[in-house]
């Protein structure tokens, strides 16, 4: 079992805002990594570190930390942001699935 | 730009071993990075399997440490994975991928920036 924990599943309105979670005891010297991963895709790096975008990710996403929290927030999500999240730091959490209604 | 391709067999039987290759096209394997193996069982979540160092230092999960060995071929520009005494819990898809570990003041960054398409593993007789 994950040292990571997520919650399974969120969902967001179109053009809402969403924040996912990850705790663990880890997080207190890591900050934590964000994939998404699409069905039959390879994970892709969205978040890493205090709150950095790999180019090409757009700037709705977004991280936080504290204390044994991370957090990914999507300002304003889009039909193509529904996908698996996963965070990361070395271990994986279990990850979330996010459906944009 | 750096490309990872997987490649190995498809399939293996129970009791046996699991060998994977990375190649790594774009860059070199002695860059400042530690090279990763990541695992996805069918419709479950990514599992970190291990990385290594050019200069062969490795960190493996505590959960498959006594069966895995990952090795770098700098010759190659390759990584190299071994599971041995495989069971069907191991089918999965296999993922290799370029980490990137940075220390700050009180803080570590620890991510995968470059992953590879990933490779199906059967566990099977």
């Amino acid at each position: 079992s994950s040292e990571l924990t997520q919650d399974p599943a969120v969902s967001v309105a179109l053009g809402q805002t969403v924040r996912i979670t990850c705790q663990g005891d880890s997080l207190r010297s890591y900050y934590a990594s964000w994939y998404q991963q699409k069905p039959g895709q390879a994970p892709v790096l969205v978040i890493y570190g205090k709150n950095n975008r790999p180019s090409g990710i757009p700037d709705r996403f977004s991280g936080s930390s504290s204390g044994n929290t991370a957090s990914l927030t999507i300002t304003g999500a889009q039909a193509e942001d529904e996908a698996d999240y996963y965070c990361n730091s070395r271990d994986f959490g279990g990850g979330t699935k996010l459906t944009v209604l | 730009q750096v490309q990872l391709q997987e490649s190995g067999p498809g399939l293996v039987k129970p009791s046996g071993t699991l060998s994977l290759t990375c190649a790594v096209s774009g860059g070199s394997i002695s860059s400042s990075n530690w090279w990763s193996w990541v695992r996805q069982p069918p419709g479950k979540g990514l599992e970190w399997i291990g990385e290594i160092y050019h200069s062969g230092s490795t960190n493996y999960n505590p959960s498959l440490k006594s069966r895995v060995t990952i090795s770098v071929d700098k010759s190659k520009n390759q990584f190299s994975l071994k599971l041995s005494s495989v069971t069907a819990a191991d089918t999965a898809v296999y993922y290799c991928a370029r980490g990137l570990v940075l220390a700050t003041p009180g803080y570590y960054y620890y991510y995968m920036d470059v992953w590879g398409k990933g490779t199906t593993v059967t566990v099977s007789s």
